[in-house]
Parts: structure tokens; C-alpha cells; sequence
């Protein structure tokens, strides 16, 4: 059964700082890797896209990062901003069914 | 990229009622889907509404319960039938251009049912 599984549940930090996210999946066989941005009472927002031969996809101050080999994936945020506050979903998506598996999501609160 | 529509963004509904949410579409899509995200939970997927036949519907969702039509390429309806209390939820429309491409998702159906 493809999972998806996402670290910390809940992160608080200040303005300013960074942070990383983290994913776990098990997906079969593997498509591609996206991370998410849901804002409150909004749909999900795709960050980034990585196909297995992509290791580092950056989209402004969001950085994602794939390891095929552990099956893990990060999300890093540089220089946080009050509007980053959301959930970061991580989903996986199986390369037979195209159907995508969502993580829960980590819920992140940027404080001023 | 897709811009995505749903109506209502929200409502309060009696048990035992129904309701339709409906999403439309700025351009042609190949793939439309339908996910449920219950408080605090990930995005589960509903259904594939097929254009022009019948939708796929996922493990633990029956069409007698999530109806769904899609008479083209830019428009679905979802409707809830026989609510209970447990079907409170948000309500997400999605597509993509082709399988396996990047998803859009519209802005969501809160749903209430008291």
C-alpha cells in the first residue's frame, strides 16, 4: 500500500528563520514527488514537481530535495515570511494509476 | 496552469439532505477529480469523473452516496446525498491536463451538516 508519511505534525517559528520539512513515502512504482502549500480555507498550490532523476527543485525561497534511494524528501524554507504560514502537504504519486498518495501535511506558523 | 471554481464555497445543511457542489473549469481538462479533506486530515480521494460515462469511484465510496456528472471538459458536480453529521468536511475539485501532470485544485466546498 502506497504511504506517505510527514515530519513534524506542527512547526512554530519566528519571521526571518528557516526551517525543512520532512517526507517519508512509499510509493510503487514511483512517479513523482510534489509538495503543496494549503492556506487556510484555500485548495492546495503546487510548490514543486521531481521525476526519480531529480534530486533539488527550487521555486523562490522553497527548496525541495529527493532521495530515491531512502525514499525521503525535504522541503526547505529560507528567510520565512508571516505568509508562509499554511500546510505543506508532501504526495506521491504511483506511476501506474497516476493516482496520488497525500500526506497529512505539517502545519506551519510563522510568528512576527 | 487552471483556474478552478466551486459553488458554494460553503454551506450549513440539515441530515438527511443533499447537496450539489459544482466546479468549473477555464479550459479543457483531460482529468477531473473530487477529494474530501476531513479536519486535520490529508486529502482523500473520492472519485475520477469520466467525461461522457460514468465516474470511478475509490475503496469506501459508493455512487448512491457521491453522485457525480461531468457532461464536458470544463464542468463536474459532486453531490452529497443523505447527509450526516460525519460527511462535514471540505469538499475539493482538481484536475490536470494529463495523468501524471501538475494538479490544480479549486478553492474548496466547506460543508456543515448539523
Amino acid at each position: 500500500k502506497n504511504q506517505v508519511e510527514q515530519s513534524p505534525q506542527s512547526l512554530i517559528i519566528l519571521e526571518g528563520k528557516n526551517c525543512t520539512l520532512q517526507c517519508n513515502y512509499t510509493v510503487s512504482p514511483f512517479s513523482n514527488l510534489r509538495w503543496y502549500k494549503q492556506d487556510t480555507g484555500r485548495g492546495p498550490v503546487s510548490l514543486t514537481i521531481m521525476t526519480f532523476s531529480e534530486n533539488t527543485k527550487s521555486n523562490g525561497r522553497y527548496t525541495a530535495t529527493l532521495d530515491a534511494d531512502t525514499k525521503q524528501s525535504s522541503l526547505h524554507i529560507t528567510a520565512s515570511q508571516l505568509s508562509d504560514s499554511a500546510s505543506y502537504i508532501c504526495v506521491g504519486t504511483s506511476g501506474g494509476s497516476y493516482i496520488p498518495t497525500f500526506g497529512r501535511g505539517t502545519s506551519l506558523i510563522v510568528h512576527p | 496552469s487552471a483556474v478552478i471554481s466551486q459553488k458554494p464555497s460553503r454551506d450549513i445543511c440539515q441530515r438527511g439532505t443533499s447537496l450539489t457542489i459544482q466546479c468549473q473549469v477555464d479550459s479543457q481538462v483531460t482529468m477531473m477529480f473530487w477529494y474530501r479533506q476531513q479536519p486535520g486530515q490529508s486529502l482523500t480521494l473520492i472519485a475520477t469523473a469520466n467525461q461522457g460515462s460514468e465516474a470511478t469511484y475509490e475503496s469506501g465510496f459508493v455512487i448512491d452516496k457521491f453522485p457525480i456528472s461531468r457532461p464536458n471538459l470544463t464542468f463536474s458536480t459532486l453531490t452529497v446525498s443523505n447527509m450526516s453529521p460525519e460527511d462535514s468536511s471540505i469538499y475539493l475539485c482538481s484536475v490536470e491536463a494529463l495523468a501524471g501532470e501538475e494538479q490544480f485544485f479549486g478553492p474548496g466546498t466547506r460543508l456543515t451538516v448539523l
